[in-house]
């Protein structure tokens, strides 16, 4: 079992530029779940998969974000339009939902330029 | 909805007790936990508690719920430098279980 990854580990974009993160998480986790981590603040949520379902979605999740985990496994989430408010560590968790427990990916720094 | 609430800043002498606190305000919060993150890494999980448990030991790693207060605590018995890193107190409703609310985190510092 090698955890939760993330690719990339960092990125540099420039204001406008679309960019795309890939998590995949613990084999068998049917959960995953992405958030957004500030600068000296905790993360916070931004959506939630069970399978390929997205079944929850923050309020901070803007129509500019998407997310998708296709087949289940692997996901994606894809930020159009970037702006420099987006630049924060983006991480990703999964869950096998017997038990809450949710383990946490390195993230992906975003800064916007 | 949920808020934590945690000290930002706590600093121990090395081989001391470190004692981390935190408030929460949803009382059906039914998971809470402890996790940690060194600079630049992601989160590790270091503990969890029902919220029908008072406390929970594990190893140097003790955590004490009282729910009268909504205040949850961690403790870190013979502190040493490798503990130095963000602890961010955390909790989720069973109902929606899907999202976890952190605080803004602890940060400890060791001193020799």
């Amino acid at each position: 079992d090698t955890g939760v990854s993330q690719d990339p580990r960092h990125k540099i974009t420039k204001r406008g530029q679309n960019v795309t993160f890939r998590c995949d998480p613990i084999s068998e986790h049917n959960r995953l779940y992405w958030y957004r981590q500030t600068l000296g603040q905790g993360p916070e949520f931004l959506t939630y998969f069970q399978n390929e379902a997205q079944l929850e979605k923050s309020r901070l999740l803007s129509d500019r974000f998407s997310a998708e985990r296709p087949k289940g496994s692997f996901s994606t989430l894809e930020i159009q339009r970037t702006e420099q408010g987006d630049s924060a560590m983006y991480l990703c968790a999964s869950s096998s939902g017997a038990v809450e427990t949710q383990y946490f990916g390195p993230g992906t720094r975003l800064l916007v330029l | 909805g949920e808020d934590v609430e945690q000290s930002l800043f706590l600093s121990v002498r090395e081989g001391d007790s470190s004692v981390i606190n935190c408030t929460y305000t949803d009382s059906s919060s039914t998971y809470l936990y402890w996790y940690k993150q060194e600079p630049g890494a992601g989160l590790q999980l270091l503990t969890y508690i029902f919220s029908n448990m008072d406390m929970k030991q594990d190893q140097r790693l003790t955590v004490l719920l009282n729910k009268k207060d909504k205040h949850l605590s961690l403790r870190i018995a013979d502190t040493q430098t490798g503990d130095s890193a963000i602890y961010f107190c955390a909790g989720a409703n069973y109902s929606s279980a899907s999202k976890i609310i952190f605080g803004s985190g602890t940060r400890l510092s060791i001193r020799p």
